[in-house]
């Protein structure tokens, strides 16, 4: 069984700080996902990173997939309280369909 | 519709009874997932169809769970004789093309909103 392991798993910062989650695993991926849920609501996509290596910039957000496909970063710049809510990585198993959801890293930036 | 749209949205049920939970994906969507979430948890597999493909059933954690799909658009989850250990919130997702696909994987899942279930 594939799992997904986030770090850390509850994290508050005061705004204009900068935090990174990190998202590892044992296992290689086809992809990575990284969703953000807020309360009372299903997560929503960020951003999908592909190739071992790859680097994505969503603003102030800064995504990486690890050389091997096994692991990925999410770092944010510059915090703001709009940025709190619940960060989830997703794995897309090698050669099937279904992702691997880690337990998620609950972001509260406090202004 | 513009999105994933679940109902109802908060279910309260008896202990014993049986519960259905309806998703409505995106029209044209060929894949669609069900998930459970439980505090403090991660997303935990239950359900795929994909197509008119026999859907994957691996994820459901007892026979008392069961999915369907009609028409290859909207899916009911039935839960029957709720426990206590079933209340979560279940997340019904879509997608275009399957996510083991190079271009469905690139696009991720859309979800729903979810129905909170809790069994009494």
């Amino acid at each position: 069984t594939q799992l997904l392991e986030q770090s850390p798993q509850f994290l508050s910062i005061q705004e204009g700080e900068n935090l990174t989650v990190y998202c590892n695993s044992s296992s290689v991926f086809s992809s990575l996902q990284w969703y953000r849920q807020e309360p009372g609501e299903g997560p929503v996509l960020l951003v999908t990173v592909v190739t071992g290596g790859e680097v994505k910039k969503l603003k102030r957000l800064t995504f990486q997939f690890g050389d091997a496909r096994k692991d990925s970063s999410l770092h944010i710049t510059a915090a703001q309280p709009g940025d709190t809510g619940l960060y989830l990585c997703a794995g897309v198993e090698t050669g099937g369909f279904k992702t691997i959801f880690g337990a998620g890293t609950r972001l509260f930036v406090k202004a | 519709g513009a999105g994933v749209s679940q109902s109802p949205s908060n279910k309260v049920t008896e202990k014993g009874k049986d519960v259905e939970l309806r998703c409505d994906p995106i029209s044209g969507h060929t894949a669609l997932y069900w998930y459970r979430q439980s505090l403090g948890q991660g997303l935990e597999f239950l359900i795929y169809f994909q197509g008119n493909s026999a859907p994957d059933k691996s994820g459901l954690p007892s026979d008392r769970f069961s999915a369907e799909r009609t028409g290859g658009s909207v899916s009911t989850l039935t839960i029957q004789r709720t426990q206590q250990e079933d209340s979560a919130v279940y997340l019904c997702a879509s997608s275009l093309l399957p996510t083991g696909t190079r271009l469905g994987g690139r696009n991720g899942y859309t979800f729903g909103s979810g129905t909170r279930l809790t069994v009494v």
